[in-house]
């Protein structure tokens, strides 16, 4: 069954941290990995990475794919308070229309 | 361009009662997906519809029912409301069911 597990289910950390959030996944015939933002409503779209794009860079939050072991990172540098959210991490498999989502990573920046 | 709207954004029902949630989207997405999300279960796939005129169960079908009206609009129908069936539902669309999903704002839906 096609699965995708977060890391860590929360966190707690102070302005100008650095954060790894972590994303492994189980899906056949691997085509994406996405990740989204979700504040208090919908989520919102930070980040494809394919086999093709693997890395993937956005001001102070990057991602990268390791297709070897099936898992992603997000990192965020220098956090601030508007960091803080829900993170999503979504995969999809080919053949499929299905996106696969984790049960996300709660992060909380404190000022 | 509005993206993906759903009505309504709140709504309460008693057990056995029925409804219907709407969304639409304007970005000529042939993909639309219903999900529902509940404190420390991530979303969980409802249905989905791959193009016009297609349907197709997802993780947790059981209670609902969709209807892919046209390209734009796909609707999730509660036909007898449960307690379980407590949940935010999430409308979301996507090109060709490969690239970023978009998401509605939501619909909160409280059963009594």
């Amino acid at each position: 069954e096609d699965k995708v597990v977060q890391s860590p289910l929360s966190l707690v950390v102070h302005e100008g941290d650095t954060v790894t959030l972590n994303c492994s996944y189980e899906v056949t015939n691997f085509r994406s990995l996405l990740w989204y933002k979700q504040e208090k409503k919908a989520p919102t779209f930070l980040f494809m990475l394919t086999s093709s794009g693997i890395e993937k860079k956005s001001g102070r939050l990057s991602s990268i794919l390791d297709k070897k072991e099936l898992s992603s990172i997000l990192n965020i540098t220098a956090t601030q308070t508007g960091d803080s959210a829900i993170y999503l991490c979504a995969v999809l498999a080919s053949g499929t229309y299905k996106y696969i989502f984790g049960t996300g990573t709660r992060l909380k920046v404190l000022a | 361009n509005a993206g993906v709207t759903q009505t309504p954004k709140f709504q309460v029902l008693k057990t056995g009662q029925s409804m219907t949630l709407q969304c639409a989207q304007d970005m000529n997405h042939n993909s639309m997906y219903w999900y529902r999300q509940d404190p420390g279960m991530g979303l969980r796939l409802i249905y989905y519809s791959a193009s016009e005129g297609t349907t197709d169960k997802g993780e947790v079908p059981n209670g609902y029912n969709v209807s892919r009206l046209n390209k734009r609009e796909f609707s999730l129908r509660l036909e007898s409301a449960a307690p379980s069936q407590t949940s935010v539902y999430f409308c979301a669309s996507s090109a060709e069911g490969q690239g970023a999903g978009y998401f509605g704002p939501g619909t909160r839906l409280t059963v009594l």
